[in-house]
């Protein structure tokens, strides 16, 4: 079963960078697959940051992607999110997930494997 | 960018027919997935390319596609099934969700 956690600091003050990490079990990730981290602020909805395949090329959000670099390490079968600048706006339960995405005549995508998600607050 | 929309809450008597609705352009060229995200837990989809339905999801969950709107519908909506749902698309090698529809069941 795969399986992925989120770490990282709780509490992150404005203009400082965030950084998360996300540790796969149960699947290697230069296997495949796209690996992606999305975040959900306080009452409001599911939003998309970023992917990155297991060669290394990513994906970002057009609104975010002046600020994140999402990298992968295959020795520690694990993906990293850093998100630069932040501010309170950024604070959010952000998750990683596991991203399947096939491009043929007519695309088709799938978030299969989703961690627990992780409470990240921007605050002084 | 590409936009999907969403009604933001739907209510539903137990044992009745939910339908939520996702809109956006040219729908009928992607294909759509549908997650369910319930309080303290990860999103789970219920609905995959626009009709499909993972191993383990009750056969109440349905999706259809037709043109500009896509449709998730729940036969026999029970108290369990209450949650937010989005839907969500592959665009132009970006992913955009639906700002989500929360589901009350009465």
């Amino acid at each position: 079963q795969v399986q992925l956690q989120e770490s990282g600091p709780g509490l992150v003050k404005p203009s400082e960078t965030l950084s998360l990490n996300c540790g796969v079990s149960g699947f290697s990730i230069s296997s495949g697959y796209n690996w992606d981290w999305l975040r959900q602020p306080p009452g409001k909805g599911l939003e998309w940051i970023g992917s990155i395949d297991h060669r290394g090329r990513t994906y970002y959000n057009p609104s975010l992607k002046s600020r994140v670099t999402i990298s992968v390490d295959t020795s520690k079968n694990q993906i990293s999110l850093k998100l630069s600048s932040v501010t309170a706006a950024d604070t959010a339960l952000y998750y990683c997930a596991r991203h399947e995405i096939v491009v043929v005549f007519k695309p088709f995508d799938i978030f299969d494997f989703w961690g627990q998600g992780t409470m990240v607050t921007v605050s002084s | 960018s590409y936009e999907l929309t969403q009604p933001p809450s739907v209510s539903v008597s137990p044992g009745q027919t939910a339908s939520i609705t996702c809109t956006g352009d040219k729908l009928g060229d992607k294909y759509i997935n549908w997650y369910q995200h319930k309080p303290g837990q990860s999103p789970m989809v219920v609905i995959y390319q626009d009709t499909k339905r993972p191993s383990g999801i009750p056969e109440r969950f349905s999706g259809s596609n037709s043109g500009n709107t896509v449709t998730l519908t729940i036969s026999g909506t029970q108290a369990m099934d209450e949650a937010d749902f989005y839907c969500q698309a592959w665009d132009s090698s970006t992913v955009v969700f639906g700002g989500g529809t929360k589901l009350t069941v009465l």
